[in-house]
């Protein structure tokens, strides 16, 4: 099982609501994480968990809180998001955190919008 | 630090025409080099790898890539493209010490093919 699962796939908020977006892998992998991808750029890092710590915050806004409570399971707590931040976010894992050769698996993404 | 160039933001070609998209890096360590595809609304799929060793890497779906180290570059081809290949490409590095997890990405290539 390779796969990766992103609920819900899509969500639209308004700006004073609080949402959050999950993330799923049963590959037994140590690291997660976080992107953004707005439409025709590449994905952006965000956060980087390995072994269920927070290793890499790439200056996200605190509007923005991940946790990860468990080896298999990442979230994305949503809080006061502005339009701009509408876009796909996407979460993926990976066997070892940093060293080794392994590559990223990616998950479907969560299409948000934000009015 | 690493960066990846795309030069090509869009690539039309021919139904059963060969293709190649081009990558090139910088970095002033050694990187392993990964190929992403994208088809539209959805996540990235892994395509294929260069980690070490033979310099002609074959993937998925046909594709294949070479690593050039004295000209940075791990161009992706295809001897023959169909329908389904339409999707954007991203060429990705990471570099290959222990605790580096970040994958940086090229502004990717869209790839249309035309029946």
């Amino acid at each position: 099982d390779t796969e990766v699962t992103q609920t819900p796939k899509h969500l639209v908020m308004g700006m004073t609501n609080k949402k959050s977006l999950k993330c799923e892998q049963h590959m037994g992998h140590r690291a997660m994480y976080w992107y953004k991808q707005k439409a025709k750029k590449p994905p952006e890092l965000m956060f980087v968990y390995s072994y269920e710590k927070l290793s890499i915050n790439e200056s996200v806004p605190s509007r923005f809180s991940p946790e990860c409570p468990n080896s298999s399971l990442l979230n994305l707590h949503l809080h006061a998001l502005q339009p701009e931040d509408s876009a796909l976010y996407l979460c993926a894992s990976s066997q070892v955190p940093g060293g080794g050769t392994y590559e990223q698996y990616f998950g479907p993404g969560t299409r948000l919008t934000v009015t | 630090a690493q960066s990846v160039t795309q030069l090509d933001s869009q690539v039309p070609v021919f139904e059963e025409a060969p293709v190649e998209l081009r990558c090139n890096y910088s970095s002033s360590v050694s990187v392993y080099l990964f190929w992403y595809v994208q088809y539209p609304n959805q996540g990235l799929q892994l395509l294929l790898k260069y980690l070490s060793g033979s310099t002609l890497v074959k993937g998925i779906n046909g594709f294949e890539a070479e690593f050039n180290k004295s000209q940075t570059s791990f161009h992706l081809r295809k001897p023959s493209v169909h329908i389904s290949d339409t999707a954007e490409y991203f060429c990705a590095v990471r570099a290959t010490n222990f605790g580096n997890e970040k994958l940086t990405f090229g502004t990717g290539t869209r790839l249309t093919i035309i029946p």
